[in-house]
């Protein structure tokens, strides 16, 4: 049973990085048939998918947030990353990360969410 | 970006109710979509795939169906632990996109 679990800063000060991890259990992120994923909700509204890794780095960010995200893996750690740059009131939400069908696109794990405040 | 809607936007219903929410995404996106469920304080679990594929695991009383711009996700029988938030999402697009939710509540 796969299981991913998100970690990192619960506050983070406007005009600075937001950063998140998410380490994978009971499967490899080199599995060549998955993608490896950040979808974020603001408190009380919809899901937004921020964007995705492959194993061997190549990424998909969504252009509403290209300029400011970097995702990164780290194979040797079964990890990957999330960096959300110059973060602002709006970037305030429960981030998750999620398992990509590599064929079919569909979000089939998830990490529990951690909520990142964007606060002075 | 595909734009996707769902209705309605929440459904009072009861336990043994038969409940119909809709999709619709903004342009064709053939049968690249995935139902989700999430509970308060939970992440989504992902329901229906392609369309109509149940996800292992998934109770039969969940049926999807659809295709071009118009689903459906069907609870034949409401059991009390499916009071919840359902989302669609396409998977035809980058960027993949979701809908807004659908509450069912009692």
């Amino acid at each position: 049973q796969v299981q991913l679990q998100e970690s990192g800063p619960g506050l983070v000060k406007p005009s600075q990085t937001l950063s998140l991890t998410c380490a994978v259990s009971g499967g490899s992120i080199t599995s060549g048939d998955y993608y490896w994923s950040w979808i974020r909700q603001p408190p009380g509204k919809g899901l937004e998918w921020i964007g995705y890794i492959y194993y061997s780095g190549s990424t998909y960010y969504n252009p509403s947030l290209k300029s400011r995200v970097t995702i990164s893996v780290d194979t040797s750690k079964n990890q990957f990353s999330l960096k959300l740059s110059s973060v602002t009131a709006a970037d305030t939400a429960v981030y998750y990360c999620a398992r990509v069908d590599g064929f079919r696109y569909y979000f089939d794990y998830w990490g529990q969410g951690t909520l990142v405040t964007v606060s002075s | 970006d595909i734009q996707m809607t769902q209705s309605p936007s929440s459904v009072s219903a009861s336990v043994g109710d038969r409940v119909t929410i809709t999709c619709r995404a903004s342009q064709s996106i053939s049968s690249w979509l995935a139902w989700y469920q999430q509970k308060p304080g939970k992440a989504p679990k992902l329901l229906i795939y392609t369309a109509s594929s149940l996800q292992s695991g998934v109770p039969s009383r969940f049926g999807g169906s659809g295709s071009g711009t118009d689903f459906t996700l069907t609870i034949s029988s409401l059991l009390p632990e499916d009071f919840a938030t359902y989302y669609c999402q396409q998977a035809h697009t980058f960027p993949f996109t979701f809908g807004p939710g659908t509450k069912v509540d009692i």
